[in-house]
């Protein structure tokens, strides 16, 4: 069983729904969880950095955790067609500065 | 802020030349950078982590007198993938970490696509 597991999809919403991407983990050590987007053939950006249970909510993007339940999410609203990317989850446990990630989730938003 | 470049972006080299690819942190200082390879539709694969002024600890399975890493300053890292292969044409892709108290976020380069023929 991998560490942390993501449906790659792929996940095809039209323009202006929510997306819902989310991963579990096995590790209860991991304390640190992101969000990155990535384009094809380019370097993953952060999109959302959180390391307490609940919501954080920066613009359309909202980032949930649940550490109870081994559980994170990350919410698109309105999407976009530029949304549409790679969205991989990664986390890290305390004084471990690796990353452990998702496979990542291929989402297309149709115009 | 948080701004990571990658040179040279794409490199095509003739089986058995070595390749460098720089990783330079642009507006913070990163203690840590961190090189990864990524196969198509795959996810990131750590291949080794790097702290300033000390040898870098590669992850298992890869080849440390194969793909040399130097982190010389705060600002740079190096990746030489000596006697290239093949095999070795991949996307490769650093990251930094500014190693700031509770700061566990990386932020990645744009990545190098190595070719090798």
């Amino acid at each position: 069983q991998k560490e942390v597991e993501q449906d790659p999809g792929p996940l095809s919403v039209p323009e202006g729904a929510i997306v819902s991407l989310n991963c579990t983990y096995s590790n209860s050590a991991f304390q640190y969880f992101m969000w990155y987007r990535q384009y094809s053939r380019k370097g993953p950006e952060l999109l959302m950095y959180t390391y307490s249970s609940g919501n954080k909510e920066d613009g359309r993007f909202t980032a949930q955790v649940d550490k109870s339940s081994k559980y994170i999410s990350l919410f698109i609203r309105d999407s976009q067609p530029s949304d549409s990317a790679t969205y991989l989850c990664a986390m890290s446990a305390r004084g471990d500065y690796k990353l452990s990630f998702g496979a990542g989730t291929t989402v297309t938003v149709r115009a | 802020g948080a701004v990571v470049s990658q040179h040279p972006s794409r490199v095509i080299c003739k089986s058995g030349t070595s390749v460098k690819i720089e990783c330079r942190s642009l507006d913070f200082q990163a203690t840590t950078m961190f090189w990864y390879r990524q196969f198509p539709k795959q996810s990131l694969m750590l291949m080794a982590t790097s702290n300033e002024g000390s040898k870098a600890t590669y992850e298992q399975g890869v080849e440390k007198d194969k793909f040399l890493i130097n982190h010389a300053s705060l600002t740079l890292s190096t990746l030489t993938v000596t006697s290239a292969h093949p095999e070795d044409s991949s996307f490769y892709i650093c990251s930094a970490h500014s190693g700031g108290a509770g700061m566990y976020e990386q932020y990645f380069g744009p990545g190098t696509r190595l070719t090798v023929t």
